[in-house]
C-alpha cells in the first residue's frame, strides 16, 4: 500500500501555539497533498507539494517533503480555535487517477 | 468560489433497497470521483470517471455499484442492493485536470444510513 499515514493521531494545543503533523508513505510519488476536514464536512484542499519541491508555504501553513525519507510534515503556525479539524495527507495512485488518504490527525485548538 | 454540491445530505434506506447519490461537480471540471468514509475511519477511494467512462475503481466498487453522468452537470453513484456495511459518508469530488497535476474539490458528502 502507498497510503500516507499521519502522526500523531490526535493533537491538543492552545491558541497561538504551533502544530506539527507528520505523514509517511511507502512508494514513490508525483505529489503529496494535504487536506482538512471539519466535523461533518467535506475535505478542503490545503497544499499540493510536488516531488521535486522541498518546502511550500501558504499563509500560516508550511509543508515540507523529504522524498528520501518518504515523509512530509504540515506546520500550522500561531494556531486558532478555527483550525480545529482533522488533517489528512494524500498520495496519488500510480495511475494518477485517485487519492489515497491516511488516517489523519485530529487537531484540537483550545482558546 | 465554485463548489461541488451533493444531495441529499442524509439518506436513510432499508437494506436491500437501491439508492442513488447525486453530485453536481464544478462546471468546467473533467475528472470526477467518489470516495467513502465509514465512521471513524479513513477516506477510501471508490471510483474515478473521465471522458464518460470509469478510469479506475477500487476493490470496494463491486458489481453493486455504478456511476453515471446522465447529463452535462450531474454525476451519480448508484448502489443497487444496499447492505448494512454500506453505511458511510459518501463524498463526490472533481478536478479540472488529473490528480497528478491538480487537487480535487470535494462536496460536503451524503450520509448514507442503511437500516
Amino acid at each position: 500500500s502507498q497510503q500516507g499515514e499521519e502522526d500523531p493521531q490526535a493533537l491538543s494545543i492552545q491558541e497561538g501555539e504551533n502544530a506539527t503533523m507528520n505523514c509517511s508513505y511507502k512508494t514513490s510519488i508525483n505529489n503529496l497533498q494535504w487536506y482538512r476536514q471539519n466535523s461533518g464536512r467535506g475535505l478542503v484542499h490545503l497544499i499540493l507539494i510536488r516531488s521535486n519541491e522541498r518546502e511550500k508555504h501558504s499563509g500560516r501553513l508550511r509543508v515540507t517533503l523529504d522524498t528520501s525519507k518518504k515523509s512530509s510534515s504540515l506546520l500550522i503556525t500561531a494556531s486558532r480555535a478555527a483550525d480545529t479539524a482533522s488533517y489528512f495527507c494524500a498520495t496519488v495512485n500510480q495511475a494518477g487517477t485517485a487519492l489515497i488518504f491516511g488516517k489523519g490527525t485530529t487537531l484540537s485548538v483550545s482558546s | 468560489e465554485p463548489e461541488v454540491t451533493q444531495t441529499p445530505s442524509h439518506q436513510v434506506t432499508q437494506m436491500g433497497q437501491e439508492v442513488i447519490l447525486r453530485c453536481v461537480p464544478i462546471s468546467n471540471h473533467l475528472y470526477f470521483y467518489w470516495y467513502r468514509q465509514i465512521l471513524g475511519q479513513k477516506v477510501e477511494f471508490l471510483v474515478s470517471f473521465y471522458n464518460n467512462e470509469i478510469s479506475e475503481k477500487s476493490e470496494i466498487f463491486d458489481d453493486q455499484f455504478s456511476v453515471e453522468r446522465p447529463d452535462g452537470s450531474n454525476f451519480t453513484l448508484k448502489i443497487r442492493s444496499t447492505k448494512l456495511e454500506d453505511s458511510a459518508m459518501y463524498f463526490c469530488a472533481s478536478s479540472g485536470q488529473g490528480t497528478n497535476n491538480q487537487p480535487q474539490h470535494f462536496g460536503d458528502g451524503t450520509r448514507l444510513s442503511i437500516l
